[in-house]
């Protein structure tokens, strides 16, 4: 079955950029989404399709994706970024999460 | 504006079964197939499968056949998920999510189950 990994956790400064990795084989060849979960809350989609922003997402995050690696950047961090990242891709007809990166904003 | 509005949480003991219900608005109902999530204590997310809403057909995830049964009322936009023979691994937040094209656009603001005697 098809993996997607993701680091456990990333810190970044306040108003620095912070970037999440995914990784999958050939995960460039597919379709990526992020989804944003802060505690106690449900998901919210921030990037669907690698790059695209859902209406009400600030233009800070932007999302890309090749060879192995897809990448979600979120810059001029803010303390309310501090939530948990999940990217998401389809295969064989499967939802695959990655296991989620915690974000800390310093 | 598109909801989607779960029942509250539910307590069962074990071999129990639960159903949680997933009423959705704002949109037509068959035009976007239904999902469902499941988040452990303290873990992540694990796809469980989907319901096709014109069609009533269910798709389950590797680990999620035979105790998770998909439904549907369209009379009254709502999903529903139902796992029988709980187990207090079953404990978990179970999250419906409607899916855009491809995408799990909008969620449900999740039912915690708690499976204990």
């Amino acid at each position: 079955s098809y993996e997607l990994t993701q680091p456990l956790s990333v810190s970044v400064a306040l108003g620095q950029t912070a970037r999440i990795a995914c990784g999958g084989n050939n995960i460039g060849g597919k379709n990526v989404h992020w989804y944003q979960q802060r505690p106690g809350q449900a998901p919210v989609l921030v990037i669907y399709r690698d790059t695209n922003r859902p209406s009400g997402i600030p233009e800070r995050f932007s999302g890309s994706n090749s060879g192995n690696t897809a990448t979600l950047t979120i810059s001029r961090a803010q303390a309310g970024d501090e939530a948990d990242y999940y990217c998401q891709v389809w295969d064989s007809g499967t939802a695959v999460f990655g296991g989620g990166t915690k974000l800390t904003v310093l | 504006q598109v909801q989607l509005v779960q029942s509250g949480s539910e307590l069962k003991k074990p071999g129990a079964s639960v159903k949680v219900s997933c009423k959705a608005s704002g949109y037509i109902f068959s035009t976007s197939a239904m999902n469902w999530v499941r988040q452990a204590p303290g873990q992540g997310l694990e796809w469980m499968g989907r319901i096709n809403t014109n069609t009533g057909k269910p798709t389950y995830a590797q680990g999620f056949t035979g105790r998770c049964v998909f439904s549907l009322d369209t009379s009254v936009s709502t999903s529903y998920l139902q796992i029988s023979s709980l187990k207090a691994e079953d404990t978990a937040v179970y999250y419906c999510a409607r899916e855009g094209l491809k995408e799990f656009d909008y969620w449900g603001q999740g039912t915690l189950v708690t499976v204990s005697s």
